[in-house]
Order: C-alpha cells, then structure tokens, then sequence
C-alpha cells in the first residue's frame, strides 16, 4: 500500500544553517505530495505542494521537488530561523484520495 | 484564513470513563472531516472518514463501536473515545475538507493529547 518514510528526529540546528529533512514515499500511481508543518500549540498548516513529477513545491524559504526516480520529496531551506522550530510532516495524497503522512520530525533551532 | 477548532487540547481521564473530542471548522462549511491518531513515534494514521449527516467510515482495525463518530452538521464534528484504556492514550487530530472543487484543501484542528490512567 501507499506510505512515506520519513527522516527520524529530533533535529537541532543552529540559526542560519542548512536544512534538509528526509522524505520518501511508496505508492501506486501519481500521488500529489505535501509538507505539512505544526508549529507548537498550533493545527497542522499546508507548507508546500507538488502534484507531479519534477514539480517544486516552495514557501517561506522552504523547497521540496518531486522527484519520481528516487520516489523522494526531501524538505530543504538554506537558512533556517529560530521561527522555524516546529514540526514538519511529509504527506502523500494517493489514488483514493487518502492521505498517508510520515512520522513527523521536530526541528529546533537555535539562535 | 479556514481555521478548524478541536478542543480539548488535552485531557487526562481514568480507565472505563469515555471522553469526547470536538472538531468545528469555524468559518467555511465542511462537508467532510477526517479523524486521525498518532502513536508516539508512529505516523498520524487515518482512524475514519465522517460525511455530514451519514454513518462515518472507519477505516480498518478501527473499532468503530469504540470509537464514536457524530457528524451531526457542517460545521462540527465529534470523536467519542467509549470506555477509555490505557492503550487509547494517543495523539488525536482532526481535518475538514475545504477550499474550492478546482483547489481543495484540508485544514487541521490542533490535536487532541488524550491520557488514560
């Protein structure tokens, strides 16, 4: 069945460095796929999406490209800000319409 | 922007009571919302589908009897944990479908950690 596979956390970086968060998925078909993130005391909130291979999905510095070869939508900022800590979910919208969400990966960083 | 409201955020309750969770999208009108739980460490998985005004489906493995589901209008639904154990303590959240037919959307309430003694 569909799935992600999602980078493990906790991840702690300091301000200003480089991010990448993992992320790869298995599905049938073409999904569309997403990056969700929930910042504390908040709802999860639609960070970036793509709906087809090669798409990149970009927002408030963020990237994530759909790339169809690796199965991966890897989450990525060049630098990152305190702002940012929060929790980041790779999601996939498959044939059914159901979503299949990763396990999530808490960022913290740190001035 | 469409906010969803879930409350409570947190509760705490003794093994055998049943505790219940309410989701209400508070400025657009929502069809349909969706009932997810996340086990520490564990991916948020889909416990159920509720449409207003239908029975909810429930996906498998969900007890549904257990797991109550109102839908009763577009603006609110509600997840009942019945007879709460100690292996229900969880992570829920819920998410209504908004947005336009050509640019659909989900937007989450804030989660539910629920506690079981």
């Amino acid at each position: 069945g569909d799935s992600v596979t999602q980078m493990e956390g906790p991840v702690t970086l300091s301000e200003e460095a480089f991010l990448t968060i993992n992320c790869t998925y298995t599905a049938t078909g073409y999904p569309s796929l997403f990056w969700y993130v929930q910042y504390p005391g908040e709802g999860l909130q639609l960070l970036l999406k793509a709906t087809k291979a090669d798409d990149k999905g970009s927002n408030k510095g963020f990237e994530a490209t759909y790339r169809k070869e690796t199965t991966s939508f890897h989450l990525e900022k060049g630098s990152v800000q305190v702002s940012d800590s929060a929790v980041y979910f790779c999601a996939l919208r498959g044939a059914g319409n159901q979503f299949y969400f990763g396990t999530g990966t808490s960022l913290t960083v740190i001035p | 922007g469409a906010v969803v409201s879930q409350h409570p955020s947190w509760v705490i309750c003794k093994s055998g009571t049943s505790v219940k969770i309410e989701c209400r999208s508070l400025d657009f009108q929502a069809t349909t919302m969706f009932w997810y739980r996340q086990f520490p460490k564990q991916s948020l998985m889909l416990m159920a589908t509720s449409n207003e005004g239908s029975k909810a489906t429930y996906e498998q493995g969900v007890e549904k009897d257990k797991f109550l589901i109102n839908h009763a209008s577009l603006t609110l639904s509600t997840l009942t944990v019945t007879s709460a154990h100690p292996e229900d303590s969880s992570f829920y959240i819920c998410s209504a479908r908004g947005g336009s037919v050509t640019n659909e959307k989900l937007f989450f309430g804030s989660g539910t950690q629920l506690s079981v003694l």
